[in-house]
């Protein structure tokens, strides 16, 4: 069981905005700013969207954006696009390693 | 370009054992940590273990300390996972990944780098 909570799924239409939660503790998301969001699609390995809860990795549209208030960080998808449909997992330092969340499904409608 | 590619992955009976291999291209291995993150089918990301560079020291999640054990070879840019008594909660597809900072044990910096991963499945 996950110490992250994420919702099981979300969507939006082409072009609009989808925002994705992860809900954790003072021990976790609350106590440091090591959060990171990772995009999977079905039989690839995860790709590194956000780290340190805003910074985007080089090549990664700025239509990915990252945040945090308290206990929960949220990663942001606007401009929706076809190509965003995929799983999506948060992860944070939780003291002594790191975990995940148990992921997103987002559907593109 | 960073590479990473796994292998050693299969099918082994519960209680068994299985050594994955790491090998990594593209950046100065010996400088950085290097972790192991597992995902059973269907289900999400874990982390299970990370080395460190100079003095190798390792980090385990509970769920595998004292089962497996994790080693690198700097001189071949190479990290071995070998896992003992192998349980059917253990099948998963098991990743090797960089952290984005060269310290970081369990990639909680992020893991920028990912390999294609090696399906372990533990199954009589």
């Amino acid at each position: 069981q996950s110490a992250l909570t994420q919702p099981p799924s979300a969507s939006g239409s082409p072009g609009q905005s989808v925002t994705i939660s992860c809900t954790g503790s003072s021990s976790d998301v609350g106590g440091y700013d090591y959060v990171s969001w990772y995009q999977q699609y079905p039989d690839k390995a995860p790709k590194l969207l956000i780290y340190e809860v805003t910074k985007r990795p080089a090549g990664v549209p700025d239509r990915f954006s990252g945040s945090k208030s308290g206990n929960t960080a949220s990663l942001t998808v606007s401009g929706l696009q076809e190509e965003d449909e995929a799983d999506y997992y948060c992860s944070s330092y939780a003291g002594s390693n790191n975990v995940f969340g148990p992921g997103t499904k987002v559907t593109v409608l | 370009e960073v590479r990473l590619v796994e292998s050693g992955g299969g099918l082994v009976e519960p209680g068994g054992s299985l050594r994955l291999s790491c090998v990594a291209s593209g950046f100065t291995f010996s400088n950085f940590a290097v972790s192991w993150v597992r995902q059973a089918p269907g289900k999400g990301l874990e982390w299970i273990s990370g080395i460190l560079s100079g003095d190798g020291y390792t980090y385990y999640a509970d769920s595998v300390k004292g089962r497996f054990t994790l080693s690198r070879d700097d001189s071949r840019s190479t990290v071995f996972l070998q896992m003992d008594s192998l349980r059917g909660d253990d099948t998963a597809t098991y990743y090797c990944a960089k952290p984005v900072e060269w310290f970081d044990s369990s990639g909680y910096t992020g893991f920028d780098n990912w390999g294609q991963g090696t399906l372990v499945t533990v199954s009589s």
